[in-house]
């Protein structure tokens, strides 16, 4: 079963950040917390991981607490493109080890 | 070069019928995975293979088989298909290390009439 909680939808205008949580209490000390998303019907793509400290790419940012128990994702300017179900996956990075998915985070950004 | 490829994309077929699907990676990883996803979105974990080696295997009805050639390829083959089956199937890979991420296939939709 998956170890988050992410609410079941969302809505963003067209240019505003969306701002995803996701909790996690049960995580632990050797499990990263992973952001993946699906569009439409493709393959789930990556968009960032982390461990403890916050990340940044050009996709999005991921802002863990120091607790760890939770997380956020942030799309600093969401577009049409963005629409899409947003994972929160937590994992070791133990070789072999299989992504869980729960039922994410619909996203849906209008203009 | 598509990085996690499965063929085919589109697999219409009757009840009853042996199907494969073939799943092929280039980058270099040493696990691979055969996700589910039916016809309520839930994305679910089938196998995982790690060097060849099966170390994940749900439950699936046996009439689903994959097989590991070698380490850039896993294949699943269903028997008897039903038409329960129909869904969209995902092969996936990992790698190790400090750059350990998986990387997905864009899917096979497989219809049973």
């Amino acid at each position: 079963d998956a170890k988050t909680t992410q609410p079941t939808s969302m809505d963003c205008a067209e240019g505003r950040a969306a701002n995803l949580p996701c909790n996690h209490s049960t995580i632990s000390g050797n499990e990263y917390v992973y952001w993946y998303r699906q569009i439409h019907s493709q393959g789930p793509q990556y968009i960032i991981h982390g461990l403890k400290n916050n990340e940044t790419n050009e996709m999005a940012s991921l802002i863990i607490t120091e607790d760890r128990k939770s997380s956020t994702l942030i799309l600093p300017h969401a577009t049409l493109r963005d629409t899409a179900v947003y994972y929160c996956i937590v994992t070791t990075n133990q070789a072999g080890t299989a992504l869980i998915f729960g039922k994410g985070t619909t996203l849906s950004v209008s203009s | 070069d598509t990085a996690v490829s499965q063929t085919p994309k589109y697999l219409v077929t009757q009840m009853g019928n042996d199907k494969s699907i073939k799943c092929e990676q280039n980058l270099g990883h040493d696990t691979m995975y055969w996700y589910k996803q039916d016809s309520k979105k839930f994305l679910k974990i089938m196998f995982s293979y790690n060097n060849k080696e099966l170390i994940i295997n749900e439950t699936v009805p046996n009439r689903f088989s994959p097989k590991s050639p070698d380490k850039a390829h896993l294949n699943l083959h269903i028997n008897s298909l039903e038409l329960g089956d129909s869904a969209v199937y995902f092969c996936a890979s990992s790698g190790a290390g400090r750059n350990y991420g998986y990387t997905f296939g864009s899917g096979t939709r497989l219809t049973v009439v």
